[in-house]
């Protein structure tokens, strides 16, 4: 089975610094990953997905994350974060195996605190 | 607009009762899915199901029951067998149950037990 791990469930970051919120799976076989984020008392928002291709995805609001396949690391970046930045993010790994879906795993999620 | 409806935002039960949570969806996805969220703890799956008349358990499906009688809906019922109900439910959908589809998500129901 798949696992995620978000190494950090809070980053304070000042407003305009950049940012890297880490995410590590582990899965034997090939897997797609998703970064979501979570405003207060909202659903889930899609940032961006890594599915094949080009390890570097972009995504909305500025973000990109980098696919990192030796390392089983997919972590998310933003050059200039603002305040309304401030949310929950979280890595979601999904793996198929050919014989049934085994959906979405998600980690634990990463706060960010945008600081003025 | 498609998009996820969840009804309604806030619930309030008192201990022993059994509640329904509404999720409709009008994106014409075939997989639909409830989670469960609590502070700290990401997001656990409780049901899931890939076409009308099918579902399956998710991790923790333990006290709760889920029907899909139509494409559209996937009401999850939390019992009194539940024996902490309280928490953020999350309803989504997707095109298929296959991973590499992103999920949709409904703004959600919290869900408060006394």
């Amino acid at each position: 089975a798949q696992s995620v791990t978000q190494l950090d469930s809070q980053v304070p970051v000042f407003e305009e610094a950049p940012v890297e919120l880490r995410c590590n799976y582990s899965s034997s076989v090939s897997v797609y990953l998703f970064w979501y984020v979570q405003y207060p008392n909202q659903g889930l928002q899609l940032l961006l997905k890594y599915l094949s291709g080009s390890t570097l995805v972009k995504g909305i609001n500025g973000f990109e994350a980098e696919f990192n396949k030796s390392q089983t690391s997919f972590h998310l970046r933003k050059p200039s974060v603002h305040i309304s930045d401030t949310a929950e993010y979280f890595c979601a790994v999904g793996v198929y195996s050919g014989g049934g879906a085994d959906g979405l795993t998600f980690g634990k999620g990463t706060h960010l605190i945008i600081q003025p | 607009d498609g998009g996820i409806t969840q009804s309604p935002k806030y619930l309030f039960r008192k201990e022993g009762q059994n509640v329904t949570l509404s999720c409709e969806q009008n994106l014409n996805h075939d997989a639909m899915y409830w989670y469960r969220q609590d502070p700290g703890q990401g997001l656990r799956l409780i049901y899931y199901s890939q076409i009308v008349n099918d579902f399956q358990k998710g991790d923790i499906a333990e006290g709760y029951s889920v029907s899909r009688e139509k494409k559209e809906s996937f009401p999850l019922t939390v019992t009194s067998a539940q024996k902490n109900p309280t928490a953020f439910y999350l309803c989504a959908s997707s095109i298929d149950d296959r991973p590499f589809y992103e999920q949709y998500f409904g703004p959600g129901t919290r869900l408060t037990v006394t």
